[in-house]
């Protein structure tokens, strides 16, 4: 039973470059989320997404910054003309309903650099 | 404002100890979760608490929610070199699916 699929693990770009980070939910889950964690900080909660919807965007900045989970294929987080704050560790979660007892599981990650 | 706040940061004990970490809020939550990260991964659920009291225990990890549901605490007896992690507690608040998550527990335990 395969987990929360994220990838690239690791991801490097010039600053102003765009950057694609893709996760694939775990089996049955139609839930996804986005969570960045900066260096030294904790996690940090970006976005909820359903399939073809966007539930909750507002821990994502306003500029550079999209997400999308379409009907068929994995959730994507772009990032827009990257800067060196950009650099961290962003994860992706699914789970396989919502509300009191929500059960939520992380994949391991993508870390980007930007140089 | 940090909404979970977890003590204590750092832990440093010898096998074989007992320990006890903390997760307080001033909030509450309608669950709790929680994970252990290791460097460079991401975060591993542990357990989920989602009834006010709760308690659960996994061999030697047991875990509780506050009545209030505004804290948790895990528990681990007879600690052993492979516990050693980063523990997080996180929760979710009513008609909420945002997961804040707490400071943090750095747990070394030395052989």
């Amino acid at each position: 039973n395969a987990g929360v699929m994220q990838n690239p693990r690791h991801l490097v770009r010039r600053r102003g470059q765009e950057a694609r980070l893709r996760c694939s939910p775990m089996k049955g889950h139609s839930h996804v989320y986005w969570y960045r964690q900066l260096p030294e900080e904790g996690l940090k909660f970006m976005v909820y997404l359903q399939k073809e919807n966007i539930i909750d965007e507002s821990g994502m900045p306003k500029e550079r910054f999209s997400a999308e989970f379409p009907k068929e294929g994995p959730s994507i987080l772009r990032i827009q003309q990257v800067v060196r704050g950009d650099s961290a560790a962003y994860f992706c979660a699914s789970s396989p309903s919502k509300g009191v007892g929500n059960t939520i599981y992380f994949g391991e990650g993508s870390w980007l650099t930007v140089v | 404002t940090q909404l979970l706040e977890q003590s204590p940061q750092f832990l440093s004990i010898q096998e074989g100890e007992n320990l006890t970490v903390y997760c307080n809020s001033s909030s509450v939550f309608s669950s709790l979760q929680w994970y252990r990260q290791e460097p460079g991964e991401g975060p591993v659920l542990l357990v989920t608490v989602v009834t006010g009291g709760e308690v659960k225990k996994l061999k030697r990890l047991t875990f509780q929610f506050g009545d209030a549901r505004k804290d948790s605490s895990l528990h681990i007896t007879a600690a052993q070199p492979g516990d050693t992690g980063l523990y997080l507690c996180a929760g979710l608040r009513f008609g909420n699916e945002k997961l804040t998550f707490g400071t943090g527990t750095r747990l070394t335990i030395i052989p």
